[in-house]
């Protein structure tokens, strides 16, 4: 089974209005944390936002909020007031805790967002 | 510099040639990671270091060749590649030992083509 499923490809949101894009998480450890990160098109992995397994509150960084809903295993990552600049391809990720020995992430296969003027 | 540097950016290289992929963390971690990241494919985790030991090699083809002669610093060595090689190389670093919250930082990549 797909550790992390994303499953919308592609998105498209009008500049100044939020967007939500969907993450849901696949594990049977009840120790884990959740990722977000952007990538331009120019390359780079740029992380974005963290969420643990046992926070009791939804992360927040500047725009970027993550709407953790832990019975449903999603992590929708929602960005507020989009900018030109939020263009990008968007990656859920995941770390396993303690039952999980290895050092791997757990990246889904991306939502591409296209921010509309 | 800051975060992870990678060099070069670009490289093209034929099916015969030896290259190597240099990476660079500033952060002082002591993990570090190389992926591959194809076209409409996940990102595929090639080998870690932990500590400059090697300890994971995700049944990678022994054309590349990973070095790490310290914390900071992380190569890849190329050679005899195919086309099917030609990818996105991403870099990362971590400070390993934070557990479930221990983030990757990752640089800008190399892209390399294989003719």
């Amino acid at each position: 089974a797909q550790k992390i499923t994303q499953t919308q490809p592609g998105m498209f949101v009008q500049e100044k209005e939020a967007v939500t894009l969907d993450c849901t998480y696949d594990t049977s450890d009840p120790s884990y944390g959740l990722f977000w990160y952007k990538q331009p098109s120019s390359g780079e992995m740029i992380f974005l936002i963290y969420q643990g397994s046992y926070d009791q509150q939804n992360a927040t960084e500047g725009r970027y909020s993550l709407n953790f809903q832990k019975a449903r295993k999603s992590a929708n990552l929602v960005i507020s007031a989009s900018q030109l600049g939020d263009s990008a391809m968007y990656f859920c990720a995941m770390r396993e805790g303690p039952l999980n020995t290895g050092n791997q992430f757990y990246f889904g296969t991306g939502t591409s967002l296209t921010v509309i003027p | 510099e800051t975060g992870v540097t990678q060099t070069p950016r670009h490289l093209v290289m034929g099916m015969t040639n030896k290259k190597s992929l240099k990476c660079e963390q500033h952060l002082g971690h002591n993990a570090m990671y190389w992926y591959k990241q194809s076209a409409k494919k996940p990102l595929e985790l090639m080998f870690v270091y932990n500590f400059k030991e090697q300890t994971e090699n995700n049944s990678v083809p022994s054309r590349f060749s990973p070095e790490c002669p310290n914390s900071s610093h992380l190569f890849l060595h190329l050679h005899t590649l195919q086309p099917e090689d030609s990818a996105l190389y991403l870099c990362a670093s971590s400070q390993a030992g934070r557990g479930v919250q221990e983030t990757q930082y990752f640089g800008p990549g190399t892209r390399l083509l294989v003719l």
